[in-house]
């Protein structure tokens, strides 16, 4: 089955330092999904983003379906944007969505 | 506002009961799934359903259950079978096939 990778797994930044995290995967997808999960585990969809660009305020995503892989980008970053980053993936016929095991993301003051 | 709703927030059980998760939504979504997050850990899909009165097993579905009689709602329970049921809980829907997902705030299941 497609398989998804994020990188890195753990990321420390400083307030207002800028960062990429990335998603691989190994098929074609029809559906690709960045969440943040903050410290109290509440999931929040970022981006629903098969293919191009979004951006939302400090956030944008960029994927790039024929070479496998997207982008999220977190500018001006804030203590708030700690949590967990996950990817996730629909390929095929799959009715389910395939999970990276995230990317672990802490900002401090 | 539209939403997913959960509950409860935390629970706790006794070894051998059988405890029922609530989840319920008002975005008019067909589709429906709870995961299961262990510390550390990425989510893991127990059940899902695509439609009324449908449901298929996901990955780690034994020693649970869940109904869909109506479309606003998909409750899991989690019976005496499940041999580790501490985790945290989480229930999702979205447009069939489409689109993004959205979850509820989760449910904390602590086996005391």
């Amino acid at each position: 089955g497609i398989q998804v990778e994020q990188s890195p797994p753990d990321l420390i930044l400083q307030e207002g330092a800028n960062s990429t995290l990335r998603c691989n995967f190994s098929d074609s997808v029809n559906n690709l999904q960045w969440f943040h999960q903050n410290p109290w585990g509440q999931l929040i969809n970022l981006f629903y983003i098969p293919s191009g660009t979004k951006q939302n305020g400090r956030l944008s995503a960029t994927t790039v379906a024929t070479e496998r892989y997207s982008l999220l980008y977190i500018s001006s970053s804030q203590t708030t944007d700690s949590g967990v980053y996950f990817c996730a993936v629909l390929a095929g016929n799959n009715r389910k969505l395939i999970w990276g095991l995230g990317t672990s993301l802490a900002v401090n003051p | 506002d539209g939403g997913i709703t959960q509950s409860p927030k935390y629970l706790f059980r006794k070894e051998g009961q059988n405890v029922t998760l609530s989840c319920e939504q008002n975005l008019n979504h067909d589709a429906m799934y709870w995961y299961r997050q262990d510390p550390g850990q990425g989510l893991r899909l127990i059940y899902y359903s695509q439609i009324v009165n449908d449901f298929q097993k996901g990955d780690i579905a034994e020693g649970y259950s869940v109904s869909r009689e109506k479309k606003e709602s998909f409750p899991l329970t989690v019976t005496s079978a499940q041999k580790n049921p501490t985790a945290f809980y989480l229930c999702a829907s979205s447009v069939e096939g489409v689109g993004g997902y959205t979850f509820g705030s989760g449910t904390r299941l602590t086996v005391v």
